[in-house]
């Protein structure tokens, strides 16, 4: 079944950890996405990838850095991680511009 | 600049009533609509897309949305709620040849039993 994965799904690490919260998905999706979300705000966008070898940061400013090596995985990696991070992290891929964008079941980071 | 908005954070139906999410956005041209559901913990369902065409759409679990350009709304509705529908709905938008998806800050579905 097509679908985009996420792990871990709960992560609690301390400070000025490397980590690394992957997503990969199995429909051929050149677009994929990382949004960062917190409890009642919108999601926010911080990293794009347009196809392999292709990232772009989005428009919330991160720490975080994404490599698109293989069109099906899409890893989002924090050199050394604080407690500003903690947060929800969600990928999603897309077919094309403009079509529905499907969602992987998030990550939910907590930094201690 | 496009934006989203949803006018209610928190939203309390009795099961078995009527429901109405509301969404408002902006953009010049017509955009294209989604509506998606997220239960606790876990990733967004899309629930139903507008893209062009007849501007009364459906979707999935029995939900519906109407594009209503004079109004720039794409409110979502259902006719019965079931307890099941409690979740957190986002509205977003994205437009013609840009990656941007701009989500709206969600509203928060109670139901009753």
């Amino acid at each position: 079944e097509a679908d985009i994965y996420q792990t871990p799904r709960y992560l609690v690490i301390g400070t000025g950890k490397k980590i690394t919260l992957e997503c990969s998905q199995t429909m051929g999706h050149d677009k994929m996405y990382w949004y960062q979300q917190d409890p009642g705000m919108e999601l926010h966008l911080i990293h794009y990838s347009y196809g392999v070898n292709s990232t772009e940061k989005g428009d919330l400013s991160s720490e975080s850095t994404v490599s698109r090596i293989r069109t099906e995985h899409f890893p989002l990696t924090l050199e050394s991680a604080r407690p500003s991070h903690t947060s929800q992290y969600l990928c999603a891929s897309s077919e094309f511009l403009n079509t529905e964008a499907f969602f992987g079941q998030g990550t939910r980071l907590t930094v201690v | 600049a496009q934006s989203v908005t949803q006018p209610d954070i928190h939203i309390t139906v009795s099961e078995g009533a009527s429901l109405e999410l509301r969404c408002n956005y902006s953009y010049g041209a017509t955009p294209y609509l989604f509506w998606y559901v997220q239960s606790p913990g876990q990733g967004l369902q899309l629930l139903l897309k507008y893209f062009s065409g007849d501007t009364l759409v459906q979707g999935i679990k029995g939900f519906e949305a109407e594009f209503k350009r004079s109004q720039s709304s794409f409110n979502l509705r259902k006719p019965s709620v079931h307890w099941s529908d409690a979740a957190e709905y986002f509205c977003a938008l994205t437009t013609s040849g840009t990656y941007k998806y701009i989500f709206g800050t969600g509203t928060r579905l109670k139901v009753l039993a």
